[in-house]
């Protein structure tokens, strides 16, 4: 299995609150991505990372930020928790152009 | 964004039979075609990544094709054995940024 964890693996939050997860690879791939997936949607790209501070939107960036400060660790932030955000965050990982590597997801809930 | 259509949405097979999937994407600008398999409670695994028009690709009972010129891909799953119950995903996108379809949710029934 690809090295890659993700903190937490659950949160229950409430609406308007500050939410960080952290991906964090073993790899050192360059990209990293971190994707939401919901029913009826399937997985969707929030924000991808192509190298350290190299970051762009993905579809559905609308209130999410990330950074990335090492290769290891790839941070996604929600400035101020929506319901809407509640959904299951999914980090992955790819050398290039290759096959993605996915975490084991974390499940968000927005109460 | 691209759209990236997976059919059909579900299928239930016997333990046996051989089933196919498809996948179609736009075929103007193309890079790559992904396929992940998805079990319940577990994470995306990488099946396939196919560039090239014509391209076969095979593992084990599952093997994949690509027509990058008419825009689809095949997956096929030869003997399905109850295991193999997942949902399967295609993408495709630029070298990094993926699109997935809503995948195509397979039971085999022993």
């Amino acid at each position: 299995d690809a090295g890659i964890t993700q903190s937490p693996r659950h949160k229950v939050t409430e609406t308007g609150t500050p939410v960080t997860l952290r991906c964090h690879q073993t790899e050192n791939h360059r990209y990293m991505y971190w994707y939401r997936q919901d029913p009826g949607h399937g997985l969707r790209l929030i924000h991808y990372s192509y190298g350290v501070k190299d970051t762009d939107k993905g579809e559905v960036s609308d209130g999410y930020s990330v950074s990335r400060s090492k290769t290891e660790d790839f941070l996604l932030t929600l400035e101020s928790a929506t319901s809407s955000q509640t959904s299951v965050y999914f980090c992955a990982i790819s050398r290039d152009s290759y096959e993605q590597y996915f975490g084991p997801g974390t499940r968000l809930t927005v109460t | 964004i691209l759209n990236v259509e997976q059919s059909p949405q579900s299928l239930h097979v016997q333990e046996g039979d051989s089933t196919n999937f498809t996948c179609s994407f736009p075929s103007s600008n193309f890079y790559a075609l992904h396929w992940y398999r998805w079990e319940t409670a577990k994470s995306p695994e990488a099946l396939f990544v196919m560039t090239l028009n014509g391209d076969e690709k095979k593992k084990g009972r599952i093997s994949a094709t690509l027509n990058t010129k008419e825009g689809y891909s095949y997956l096929y799953i030869k003997g399905s054995q109850p295991e193999d119950s997942a949902t399967y995903l295609c993408a495709s996108g630029s070298n990094y940024k993926l699109t997935f379809g809503k995948g195509t949710l397979l039971t085999v029934n022993p």
